[in-house]
């Protein structure tokens, strides 16, 4: 049972674009959601975050939109550079009940194009 | 301020062997987790211990072991290995259990032929 939905494996975007990863998600508990990049052969690292509380949360080029009622959330990254090629992994967790681990969608593969 | 380490990095071990993973949390931190993470599976939540305490568990065989010492630092066992068991191993550490971000070490790559 995946909790946490990140429905394409991989997305390609021309330099200078937009780039939109999406996440879903089931579990109403989820009140925290996080965004991680991850290169190859390290592990993943921090990008951004948002609270249920909010619809959105900025942060330069990186912004996470939040649509409680949908279940679903997005990351929009502008303009696109090739240094953001790597895996993106949507996370999420409660601070009470069950989910209060974090729980990983199985990750988007971004590669932008020169 | 160093972040979070893991050794060794890379392992290669044959089936029904076990095996012992380290993990040492940033300085000050006091929550370590651990998670799997195999292609097309993401990340998958094994385990997570706070002061030397197991606080969660996630959906794995009692193969799965870990603990945590007096100084943060963690350990996490795998015993009769299997093929599947292939993955790489990440760990993470946070202030509390409570705090919602966590930072990654760089993972051990497990090989089990």
């Amino acid at each position: 049972d995946q909790q946490v939905k990140q429905n394409s494996p991989s997305l390609s975007v021309q330099e200078g674009r937009i780039s939109i990863l999406n996440c879903d998600y089931t579990n109403s508990m989820f009140d925290y959601f996080l965004w991680y990049k991850k290169y190859p052969a390290e592990g993943p690292t921090f990008l951004i975050s948002i609270s249920s509380i909010k619809d959105k949360n900025e942060d330069g080029r990186f912004t996470v939109f939040l649509n409680k009622s949908a279940k679903h959330l997005s990351l929009h990254i502008v303009p696109s550079q090739p240094g953001d090629s790597a895996v993106y992994f949507c996370a999420a967790r409660s601070l009470s009940g069950s989910a209060r681990q974090l729980t990983f969608g199985s990750g988007t593969q971004l590669t932008v194009l020169p | 301020k160093a972040g979070v380490t893991q050794t060794p990095r890379y392992l290669i071990k044959t089936r029904g062997q076990q095996v012992t993973l380290s993990c040492s949390p940033i300085s000050g931190h006091r929550s370590v987790s651990w998670y799997q993470q195999t292609p097309g599976q993401g990340l998958q939540f094994l385990f997570e211990y706070f002061s030397e305490t197991q606080r969660n568990k996630g959906n794995f065989p009692g193969r799965f072991s870990g603990r945590q010492f007096s100084n943060s630092r963690s350990e996490m066992n795998v015993s009769t290995l299997e093929l599947g068991d292939s993955a790489l191993y990440l760990c993470a550490s946070s202030h509390t259990s409570d705090s919602y971000e966590q930072y990654f070490g760089p993972g051990t790559r497990l090989t089990v032929t």
